[in-house]
């Protein structure tokens, strides 16, 4: 079954501990991004990739890091995490720029 | 970063009642697309639009690419109780790779 899993799927943690998301994708995508979703703002794009050691900032990259080193997978890593950081993420992936995009099933953080 | 602003925020209807949403932007898109989530799932893909003055459907859902290449908008013709949920439009400009995301349209329909 195609799919894009994202682990965990809820996170409570503290200031300051960084943390790792993990993104993988089964349909052998090349592009894969990663989005926060907070109430009355919609998704907003924080990286994306275009392709293995590829990565770009989205709109709100601050206090994010990504990496690409393999196709199937983007972790999203946060180094020092924030009480503002706390938030609804999704990873998506797609075949290309305009195709398709599928969504993982969302990872809740929260940082206290 | 770029603004796409979507109406209404929120709507209540009757089943059966058509609906309508809007996006519009200050900046020119190259391609526009639809999403719907549901409760405490990710989004999903409706309708893509790739082309100025496009018209596209899928069932119920009908959706166009403006002229002005700055906004779009979808209906839902004879709204059922599945369509219950937050309606998203999002597009790509020029040669960005960036996907923006309106703020979206949560719909409730009641009996």
């Amino acid at each position: 079954e195609a799919q894009v899993t994202q682990n965990p799927r809820y996170l409570i943690t503290v200031t300051g501990k960084k943390l790792t998301v993990t993104c993988s994708q089964n349909m052998n995508h090349e592009y894969m991004s990663w989005y926060r979703q907070d109430p009355g703002l919609g998704l907003r794009q924080i990286y994306y990739s275009m392709n293995v050691e590829v990565t770009d900032k989205g709109d709100v990259p601050e206090g994010y890091k990504v990496s690409r080193k393999e196709k199937r997978n983007f972790p999203l890593i946060l180094e020092s995490p924030s009480p503002n950081q706390t938030s609804l993420y999704f990873c998506a992936s797609s075949s290309g720029r305009g195709g398709t995009q599928y969504f993982g099933p969302g990872t809740r953080l929260l940082v206290l | 970063g770029q603004q796409l602003n979507q109406s209404p925020q929120s709507m209540f209807i009757q089943e059966g009642e058509d609906v309508s949403m809007n996006c519009t932007s200050s900046s020119i898109f190259n391609t526009w697309l639809w999403y719907k989530q549901d409760p405490g799932e990710g989004p999903v893909l409706l309708i893509a639009l790739y082309k100025a003055g496009e018209l596209t459907s899928n069932g119920r859902l009908t959706a166009q690419f403006g002229i002005t290449r700055k906004d779009s908008f979808l209906n839902i013709s004879a709204s059922i109780p599945s369509d219950v949920g937050i309606y998203f439009c999002a597009g790509f400009t020029g040669t960005a790779s960036k996907l923006t995301f309106g703020t979206g349209t949560r719909l409730q329909v009641t009996l």
